[in-house]
């Protein structure tokens, strides 16, 4: 089965400076998808980022980046020129054929002004 | 384009009391999915549907737990009798049809569960 893991419970930064978030995951599959989705005190879950995994390049989507390493099994998530409205919960996610997501456990961020 | 709706967004039921939340999803959306997400927890998949019927359910409790998707639009999603553990958020999304690359699913605001 598959499986995702964030292994940072809670990470802060000072505003303005850059936070990576990780993620690691296992699966079986050669083809599939990986995000990283945002969940505000709303509770509703906002994409950020999405990740192809035949394509080798890193994506990128503003201020925010991903460290794709397809052999490691890591999809870690760059937040540059953090910013008050980036604090939220993080959940990295996996999906692969049916596209059902699979989460993980979620990392509380949090921004010091 | 409008989002996902859920409602209601807050019930607060006692245990072995039922209750029903509604899903209406992106308008063209084929597919439904229902995520329960209990407290300091990711989303748990309870079923997911194509158009009206059933992709997966393997997580769903079916003894009190049932979900319905009829005409393959609006779907909802019934506890009964509901248990103290059943307390949590329950998130409705959609998504194009199965198989597109790029899907991505989009979630609704949730409906926050307290049972006592």
């Amino acid at each position: 089965a598959q499986t995702v893991t964030q292994s940072q419970p809670e990470m802060s930064v000072q505003e303005a400076e850059t936070v990576t978030l990780s993620c690691t995951y296992d699966t079986s599959e050669s083809d599939y998808y990986l995000f990283w989705y945002k969940q505000p005190p709303s509770r509703q879950m906002i994409l950020v980022i999405r990740q192809e995994a035949y394509k080798q390049q890193n994506a990128t989507e503003n201020r925010f980046s991903v460290n794709f390493q397809k052999a490691a099994k890591s999809f870690s998530l760059k937040i540059s020129d953090s910013q008050l409205g980036d604090a939220a919960m993080y959940f990295c996610a996996y999906s692969a054929g049916a596209q059902k997501l699979v989460f993980g456990q979620g990392t509380r961020l949090t921004i010091n002004p | 384009e409008a989002g996902v709706a859920q409602s209601p967004r807050y019930k607060i039921i006692e245990k072995r009391q039922s209750v029903a939340f509604w899903c209406n999803p992106i308008s063209g959306h084929a597919t439904l999915y229902w995520y329960q997400q209990i407290l300091g927890q990711g989303p748990k998949l309870l079923i997911q549907f194509q158009n009206n019927g059933v992709v997966d359910d393997s997580q769903l409790p079916k003894d009190r737990f049932s979900a319905e998707r009829l005409k393959g639009v609006d779907s909802t999603l019934k506890i009964q009798p509901a248990k103290l553990e059943d307390s949590a958020v329950y998130l409705c999304a959609s998504s194009l049809v199965v198989g597109l690359s790029g899907n991505t699913i989009y979630f609704g605001e949730g409906s926050w569960l307290t049972v006592v």
